[in-house]
């Protein structure tokens, strides 16, 4: 069964930093790539991030750039994602989700609240 | 980027009844080379993480309920539930997977009239 579990959110003052993990299991994670999905509260879902299988090749959101970061590593089957410069608006649930042309399996979520 | 719109963006209908959504891309979707729809529905429940139900359009993901149907191609797209549940009260979402960024519509909330 495959599962995704995030892990590392929490309150944080805007200018802040925090990184989020999230790790995988049940499928050969090193031949996926990756993603974050976030949904700030009442809105709707904005994809974020993506990791190639390898971490050879990162895309991001136009509203994330220069601040965060995402990376991977295959031998402990996790990716992260390190966000700096904190803002109110980057209040949110973030989601890591396998990215197989379509997102079919997703976390629960991680509350990242910036305040 | 591709600019997603959902309509509408909130739907009652009577249990049994069917409902449609519709999604429209302001660009094509379609790789024509492979003649497919880089087109995504999900449906997103208040604390529960996205659960996809279709892609390519019109492809059921596995243990959807076949009420739930995809159609279109292009920059128009339509989903349906042919008779409503009440567990079928949600936010739905289309998305495209075509080029990044992956873009979402706004959303339609689906309740029960």
């Amino acid at each position: 069964e495959v599962q995704l579990e995030e892990s590392g959110g929490g309150l944080v003052q805007p200018g802040g930093s925090l990184r989020l993990s999230c790790s995988g299991s049940g499928f050969s994670f090193n031949d996926y790539w990756m993603s974050w999905v976030r949904q700030a509260p009442g809105k709707g879902l904005e994809w974020v991030a993506n990791i190639k299988y390898d971490g050879t090749e990162k895309n991001y959101v136009d509203s994330v750039k220069g601040r965060f970061t995402i990376s991977r590593d295959n031998a402990k089957k996790s990716v992260f994602l390190q966000m700096n410069s904190l803002r109110a608006e980057d209040t949110a649930v973030y989601y890591c989700a396998r990215l197989e042309s379509y997102f079919r399996y997703w976390g629960q979520g991680i509350l990242v609240t910036v305040s | 980027d591709i600019v997603m719109t959902q309509s509408p963006d909130s739907l009652a209908v009577p249990l049994g009844e069917r409902a449609t959504i519709n999604c429209k891309s302001s660009q094509s979707v379609l790789y024509s080379s492979r003649n497919d729809n880089y087109l995504a529905w999900f449906q997103k429940k208040s604390g529960q993480p996205p659960r996809l139900l279709i892609y390519w359009a019109s492809t059921r993901e596995s243990g959807v309920p076949d009420r739930f149907s995809g159609s279109g191609s292009g920059t128009d797209f339509t989903l349906t539930i042919s008779s409503l549940q009440a567990e079928d009260v949600a936010v739905y979402y289309c998305q495209q997977y075509y080029s990044s960024p992956y873009t979402f519509g706004q959303g339609t909330k689906l309740e029960i009239k």
